[in-house]
């Protein structure tokens, strides 16, 4: 099965430094890979997602890269605020059937103001 | 519009205690998971299910059951609870044509 390897698991940085949470994966089958931000106490939601035929996808201050021969990809967080800080989670999976992603680990980011 | 509903939010058992979790969501998704969260282990998947009177297993499915009778509610079942059960417990649901995960607000499980 799918393994999704996550890095750091703690990120801390100041208030308009950039961030960046690393993905690997295993399954060279798998073409969808999302990411949820998850804030204390809260229930995780989607904030941006990529699918293999696409190299990179932006969404304001967040943005996606995904390097397939590589089996890795990247959540990028520019001009971080506090209300950044949360635990993100990257995950991967096929896109077809039941589609059911394999989550990594999890990074609690803290921005400091 | 509710999304997805659990039911308890908190609850703590005593070991070999009983207990179902409820899951209901009104978006008519054919799709159900529980996951549990522990710190540092990230979203497991105990079971799951493709649609009405369906289940599966997931990663973690040892000593919970579940059922889907109907196809709004998923539940979870832990018929004999141990401390390592200790776990904060998401419902998600999705639609078939659809990769977006809708979760629930969890239930944070004590057992002690």
């Amino acid at each position: 099965g799918e393994n999704v390897e996550q890095h750091p698991s703690t990120l801390s940085v100041q208030e308009g430094d950039s961030a960046v949470i690393k993905c690997t994966y295993s399954d060279s089958a798998s073409n969808y890979f999302p990411w949820y931000k998850q804030e204390l106490g809260k229930r995780p939601q989607l904030i941006i997602d990529i699918r293999s035929n696409v190299g990179e996808k932006k969404d304001q201050r967040i943005a996606v890269t995904l390097n397939k021969t590589a089996k890795h990809f990247s959540l990028h967080i520019t001009e971080t605020q506090p209300e950044d800080s949360a635990v993100y989670f990257c995950a991967a999976s096929l896109s077809g059937g039941s589609y059911i992603p394999t989550f990594g680990r999890g990074t609690s980011l803290i921005v400091h103001p | 519009n509710a999304g997805v509903t659990q039911t308890p939010k908190f609850r703590v058992l005593k070991t070999g205690q009983s207990m179902t979790l409820l899951c209901a969501q009104d978006m008519n998704h054919e799709y159900m998971y529980w996951y549990r969260q522990d710190p540092g282990m990230g979203l497991r998947l105990i079971h799951y299910s493709v649609g009405e009177g369906t289940t599966a297993k997931g990663e973690v499915p040892d000593g919970y059951n579940v059922s889907r009778l109907k196809k709004q509610n998923f539940l979870l079942g832990l018929e004999s609870a141990a401390p390592s059960q200790t776990s904060v417990y998401f419902c998600a649901s999705r639609h078939d044509r659809d990769r977006l995960y809708t979760f629930g607000s969890g239930t944070r499980l004590t057992v002690v």
